[in-house]
């Protein structure tokens, strides 16, 4: 059984407090590593396609690690802006599968 | 680019019945795979179709079927509709099946079936 999980499952911040969320997948096998931005309403946004140990990607304020020999990624905003509210969603694939495994999502609620 | 496009946005029907979903994928995108979600809950990988053939399917029942046409479209049928197929049914296309690139997700249909 592949589990993905994230945590928190649910944020309340401040406007201008960085935040940093935890994604942990299993780490045999792995070939990819999805976070999404979903907001209510919306498609899931794509922020971040991983595929290599190591990897540190960033857009904007958003930047995402990977570690897949121990099976976690982070993914940090920094200055949070009432904007970012959202649910983030990592998913995770296996070597030679076409499907992706989600986790449940982190509800982010920035206050002004 | 379009990006997908799904319909209808909502659809309520009655248990028994049968359903057919309906998506667009963003052009020059050979694969599409389609997921459920249901309340609470990640959402859950259905099938993928890749060049028009089902290209591997996740943990639903025959009653759940797809075609992929050659015009960047699809379908996700579902026959006999239980109580429990209430959700969020979201179709994404890929450039491949593997989605290296990423996979481009439309809005989703909220299906809830009485």
């Amino acid at each position: 059984i592949l589990n993905v999980e994230q945590s928190p499952q649910s944020l309340h911040v401040q406007e201008g407090d960085s935040t940093n969320f935890t994604c942990s997948f299993p780490s045999s096998n792995f070939y990819a590593l999805h976070w999404y931005r979903w907001e209510t309403a919306k498609s899931p946004e794509a922020l971040f396609v991983m595929t290599l140990n190591g990897d540190e990607k960033k857009k904007g304020r958003i930047s995402a690690t990977l570690n897949t020999k121990e099976g976690y990624s982070y993914l940090y905003i920094k200055g949070s802006q009432p904007e970012d509210s959202a649910t983030y969603l990592c998913a995770f694939s296996r070597g030679g599968s076409e499907k992706l495994v989600f986790g449940k999502g982190m509800k982010l609620t920035v206050n002004p | 680019e379009t990006g997908v496009t799904q319909s209808p946005t909502h659809l309520i029907k009655t248990r028994g019945q049968q359903v057919t979903l309906r998506c667009s994928s963003q052009s020059g995108h050979n694969t599409v795979s389609w997921y459920q979600q249901a309340l609470g809950q990640g959402p859950q990988f259905i099938f993928q179709y890749y060049r028009e053939e089902e290209n591997g399917r996740g943990n639903f029942p025959p009653r759940f079927s797809g075609l992929q046409f050659p015009n960047y479209s699809s379908e996700l049928n579902v026959n006999a509709l239980e109580l429990d197929d209430s959700a969020l049914y979201l179709c994404a296309s890929s450039r491949g099946p593997l989605g290296r690139d990423g996979y481009t997700f439309g809005s989703g249909t909220r299906l809830t079936v009485v």
